[in-house]
């Protein structure tokens, strides 16, 4: 069991670029759930899946936001036509069904020139 | 969704200084968790604590659900302590944690 893994680690783009972001949770965990975290604040959620199903989404998740979970593995996080007000660290975490015990991976750090 | 509020916002310490850090949430939590971010931005999980407490090497915490509050407590504090402290709960019908803004801890050789 390697933790949650999320790639690239570092992402520098321009603006109007289109970004994906890879997570892979820990096996046999059925939850996934990103989150965007700011300088100087908490993380803040933006979906979450069970299995493959997308359950929940944040406002904060616009229309250029998507995320997938194909046969409930890896997610993807893909922001389409990217604003300086993205850049953030884009945080993936994992838990399984049960108590809610989240684990986090080391984070997706974006930023938009 | 829920609210958390984290106080205090910054603290520091001397070596080897007592500390508690407190977080309140606006409703009832079928699950509160405390991370420590460590200067990589790596969220690492200290305790899972809806209520009760516990105790992990010279950190505790405890929680009081039914007042709706958290308490972390660092003793004897080491420089490898420094870091932001969250506090995140999850409602009860409610699938997702919700953080605070965090306390940053700053301890001093």
């Amino acid at each position: 069991d390697t933790g949650v893994s999320q790639d690239p680690r570092h992402k520098i783009t321009k603006r109007g670029q289109n970004v994906t972001f890879r997570c892979d949770p820990i096996s046999e965990h059925n939850r996934l759930y990103w989150y965007r975290q700011t300088l100087g604040q908490g993380p803040e959620f933006l979906t979450y899946f069970q299995n493959e199903a997308q359950l929940e989404k944040s406002r904060l998740l616009s229309d250029r936001f998507s995320a997938e979970r194909p046969k409930g593995s890896f997610s993807t996080l893909e922001i389409q036509r990217t604003e300086q007000g993205d850049s953030a660290m884009y945080l993936c975490a994992s838990s399984i069904q049960g108590p809610n015990v989240l684990t986090f991976g080391a984070g997706s750090r974006l930023t938009v020139l | 969704g829920i609210q958390v509020e984290q106080s205090p916002p910054d603290l520091i310490l001397q070596e080897g200084a007592n500390s508690t850090l407190r977080c309140n949430f606006s409703d009832s939590v079928n699950n509160l968790q405390w991370f420590h971010q460590n200067p990589w931005g790596q969220l690492i999980n200290l305790f899972y604590i809806p209520s009760g407490t516990k105790q992990n090497g010279r950190l505790s915490a405890t929680t009081v659900a039914t007042e709706r509050y958290s308490l972390l407590y660092i003793s004897s504090s080491q420089t490898t302590d420094s870091g932001v402290y969250f506090c995140a709960s999850e409602g009860l019908n409610d699938y997702k944690l919700s953080f605070g803004a965090g306390t940053t801890v700053t301890v001093r050789a």
